[in-house]
């Protein structure tokens, strides 16, 4: 079976409940941050994205904070499905087009 | 956002045997990404392939265990060579979007070396 988030942390949410994912990023020169979900026998899928310029940006059920004095990121999901077990990486960009991934998480919802 | 494929999507190879992974997408684009995800891991930047250029790879990854192909702007070939057990991994291909700057990832190909 697929081994995708097998080692990585495990954050467990009951259904209908908000999820907090959290990302630490490295490179103080990263400008733009993306949040990935990859669920079992898939590639990564676009959540959310944002600018070093701002530091809240929402989507549908999903917020995403940044603060850039901590190098900081974060994920929330309002009214967690249990389509939303997956697993989480956030990603940021510095100069080159490069995306640096970070170690992920995965999410595991209770019904 | 760029709809992209990859073949195959899974294989099982023998050591010392090659593996050559495929990638499409249904736009020009101008930069194309390789990954590897190895078990129960995060996504490492394997190298950037660019049209009418050689790629350039990362650190830690080289041309002749991974060479790799850019003909055109909607394809691009990754061989990962010498097969040991030690390259059985998740490997994908992503582009940049025409208007985010996100990337977009393929499918992946999962590959397991005996």
């Amino acid at each position: 079976g697929e081994s995708v988030g097998l080692h990585l942390p495990t954050l467990s949410v009951q259904e209908g409940d908000n999820s907090i994912i959290n990302c630490a990023y490295s490179n103080s020169a990263s400008d733009y941050f993306i949040w990935y979900k990859q669920e079992s026998g898939k590639g990564p899928q676009f959540i959310i994205d944002i600018r070093s310029n701002m530091d809240k940006r929402q989507g549908q059920r999903v917020t995403v904070l940044l603060n850039k004095t901590v190098k900081h990121l974060s994920l929330q999901i309002a009214a967690t499905q249990p389509g939303d077990s997956a697993v989480y990486f956030c990603a940021e960009k510095a100069a080159g087009n490069k995306l640096t991934f970070g170690g992920g998480t995965r999410v595991l919802v209770k019904p | 956002s760029a709809v992209i494929s990859q073949k195959p999507s899974r294989d099982i190879c023998q050591r010392g045997t090659s593996l050559t992974i495929q990638c499409q997408v249904d736009s020009q684009v101008t930069m194309m990404f390789w990954y590897r995800q190895q078990p129960g891991q995060s996504l490492t930047l394997i190298a950037t392939a660019n049209q009418g250029s050689e790629a350039t790879y990362e650190s830690g990854f080289v041309i002749d265990k991974f060479p790799i192909s850019r003909p055109n702007l909607t394809f691009s070939t990754l061989t990962v060579s010498n097969l040991s057990p030690e390259d059985s991994s998740i490997y994908l291909c992503s582009v940049d979007g025409t208007v985010q700057e996100t990337q977009y990832f393929g499918p992946g190909t999962r590959l397991l070396v005996l």
